[in-house]
């Protein structure tokens, strides 16, 4: 079982709700990530978090808006989604980026995203 | 630029014959590589990673990954497939231009395995 625990496991929302994904993780890393994936495609990095500050945003679009209110955990707040953002959302965590360039990413099983 | 490529979008084998998956990278520096596996439905799993010195690196469920330097590859390799090592590979190296370690990572475009009994 992984590590990092993401909730919901899937959501189905309309282009003028909004919603919120969470991420959380015990494992004490300082490195936390956002990733979108589309089927059969690798990941694409939307933004990363190092202690707790936002250090790379994608050129994601303001629809998403990441938050990490403490070292553990990790939310992506969406608004007016369109139906191309169907996607599965990946969290991940890693060690403090500072000289652990091979430290692994872990991840999360995602939120299954359904914009209708 | 750095970059990542997995020349074969599906590598079909027997179940009890080895395997091979294959990876290739462009880095400036010394190469900080990943395998992930991921299964229907879940995310990535991290299967082992690219130790400097160590040419053959052990990883989870059997596999292991040849480093090769001079053809800059990082396949990954499994003496015996399993049905269940059925999944989507995908190979990844850590981004270290322009200021170091981002977190950055760069995936290739991922392989199926299809391992049949």
């Amino acid at each position: 079982d992984t590590e990092v625990t993401q909730t919901p496991k899937h959501l189905v929302m309309g282009m003028t709700n909004k919603k919120s994904l969470k991420c959380e993780q015990h494992m004490g890393h300082r490195a936390m990530y956002w990733y979108k994936q589309k089927a059969k495609k690798p990941p694409e990095l939307m933004f990363v978090y190092s202690y707790e500050k936002l250090s790379i945003n994608e050129s994601v679009p303001s629809r998403f808006s990441p938050e990490c209110p403490n070292s553990s955990l990790l939310n992506l707040h969406l608004h007016a989604l369109q139906p191309e953002d169907s996607a599965l959302y990946l969290c991940a965590s890693s060690q403090d980026l500072r000289g652990f360039s091979n430290s692994p990413l872990h991840f999360g099983n995602g939120t299954r995203l359904t914009v209708t | 630029a750095q970059s990542v490529a997995q020349p074969e979008d599906q590598v079909n084998v027997a179940e009890g014959n080895p395997l091979t998956v294959k990876c290739t990278y462009s880095v400036s520096g010394n190469p900080y590589l990943f395998w992930y596996v991921q299964y229907p439905n879940r995310g990535l799993q991290f299967l082992l990673k690219y130790i400097t010195g160590d040419n053959l690196v052990k990883g989870s469920y059997g596999f292991e990954a040849e480093f090769n330097k001079s053809q800059t590859s990082f396949h990954l390799k499994k003496p015996s497939a399993l049905v269940s090592d059925s999944a989507l590979y995908f190979c990844a190296v850590r981004d270290m231009e322009g200021s170091g370690n981002t977190g950055k990572l760069i995936f290739g475009q991922g392989t199926t395995l299809q391992v049949k009994p």
